[in-house]
């Protein structure tokens, strides 16, 4: 089956760090997103990317986060200084249509 | 602004037993629907969708879903439900993008 693929799968950190975790979206997919969850909570938006191009990020991602997709078949996302707060599951899903997306596993971030 | 709601944050039933998870949805118009799955350190897999017709839809693993425009709903079923089902579910909906609820914790007792 194909699949979102996620690496690291788990990433430790301390404060003030910088982290990267990429993701592999599924191929033929052309949108790529990225979510913040706390807690097996609900998930927070991140960043948008279509055909590798950002087209929307909150502004939590413009001001402390890094984020790019140099190829079709990869993306990244980086915190430039990690903080205790930043602790999470990052999730990354692709889709070919925007509104049906596909999760990989995530990236779980623990800043210590 | 659309949201989702879901008023259930845990749920607990028996093996066996029937289920229902609840979804409300906030949206000027009717928003493609959605549910998801996450099992402990694991992403989120898809359900089912609802995008017209049909109210009922059919997912993965017999659940289903049935869209109702007058209560703004989108509730998930399944008839027995198995040890294997406790996970957390997600309804979601698009609009201009992916809105999730905040999850309902399901518990299955042996």
């Amino acid at each position: 089956d194909a699949a979102v693929t996620q690496k690291p799968r788990y990433l430790i950190k301390m404060k003030g760090q910088e982290a990267e975790m990429k993701c592999i979206p599924e191929k033929g997919h052309t949108a790529v997103f990225w979510y913040q969850q706390k807690q097996s909570k609900e998930l927070k938006f991140l960043i948008y990317f279509q055909n590798q191009q950002p087209l929307d990020q909150i502004d939590m991602v413009k001001e402390r986060f890094s984020a790019v997709c140099p190829s079709s078949s990869l993306c990244s996302l980086g915190i430039r200084t990690c903080e205790a707060e930043d602790s999470a599951l990052y999730l990354c899903s692709s889709s070919q249509r925007k509104y049906e997306q596909y999760f990989g596993p995530g990236t779980r971030l623990t800043v210590l | 602004a659309q949201s989702v709601t879901q008023p259930d944050a845990r749920v607990t039933v028996s093996e066996g037993a029937s289920l229902q998870l609840r979804c409300k949805y906030s949206s000027s118009v009717t928003p493609y629907l959605f549910w998801y799955v996450q099992y402990p350190r694991q992403g989120l897999q898809l359900l089912l969708k609802y995008y017209s017709g049909d109210p009922v839809v059919q997912g993965v693993n017999g659940f289903e879903a049935e869209f109702s425009k007058s209560n703004s709903s989108f509730h998930l079923r399944k008839a027995s439900v198995h040890w294997s089902d406790s996970a957390v579910y997600f309804c979601a909906a698009w609009g201009a993008k992916l809105t999730f609820g905040g999850g309902t914790r399901l518990t299955v007792r042996p």
